[in-house]
């Protein structure tokens, strides 16, 4: 069955230090992959795509993540953590042949201290 | 103006009752969708349409009903509502190729 993978439900994190938010997919997904961020009493606003091309995507407010078809990863990384980086992180993928449905991971609260 | 609207954003409701999330978009988009969040199981699709007349069940429509009453609105029923319906309500637009979901601000639901 296709599925998205959240190893870590939260992850806490000193500001200022880098951090890593792991996703892995199931290999039956389609490659197109989203990183969504959800802060406190919000809706979900996309951070970053892989949809085909260069394997390193940049995305919104300094996050990177690498497409890493080999070990099916789709890790998220910022080399700098603020606190207002505080929010719950969603990895998502599509479903192969199933038009534009998104199967998401579980999230990853990220909680960035002092 | 957000382009994602959903109405309304708290609801508290009795077990049994009948009860309609509404959710509107300015973005033009086809595609609409309905997910609920609950703590630690992420976002699961209950309906989606890709237009008008088209209307598909996710994995967990069971106890939901949906109406299309026009591109740009899309109505998540809870025909009688019970407590395991407590969560949060998203809407999400999408255009017709293979990328991102807009997602409206969510409705906190609580059956009693």
């Amino acid at each position: 069955a296709q599925s998205v993978t959240q190893l870590d439900s939260q992850v806490p994190v000193f500001e200022e230090a880098p951090v890593e938010l792991r996703c892995n997919y199931s290999s039956s997904v389609s490659v197109y992959l989203f990183w969504y961020v959800q802060y406190p009493n919000q809706g979900l606003q996309l951070l970053l795509k892989y949809l085909s091309g260069s394997t390193l995507v940049k995305g919104i407010n300094g996050f990177e993540a690498e497409f890493n078809k080999s070990q099916t990863s789709f890790h998220l990384r910022k080399p700098s953590v603020h606190i207002s980086d505080t929010a719950e992180y969603f990895c998502a993928g599509i479903l192969t042949g199933g038009g534009n449905k998104l199967t998401f991971g579980t999230g990853t609260q990220l909680k960035v201290e002092l | 103006d957000a382009d994602v609207t959903q109405t309304p954003r708290n609801r508290i409701t009795k077990t049994g009752k009948r009860i309609m999330l509404e959710c509107s978009q300015t973005k033009g988009h086809d595609r609409m969708y309905w997910y609920r969040q609950d703590p630690g199981l992420g976002l699961r699709l209950i309906y989606y349409s890709f237009d008008v007349k088209d209307i598909n069940k996710g994995e967990i429509s069971d106890g939901y009903s949906v109406s299309r009453q026009a591109q740009a609105k899309f109505s998540l029923s809870l025909e009688s509502a019970i407590p395991n319906q407590t969560a949060l309500y998203f809407c999400a637009t999408g255009g017709s190729s293979y990328n991102e979901q807009f997602f409206g601000p969510g409705t906190r639901l609580t059956v009693l």
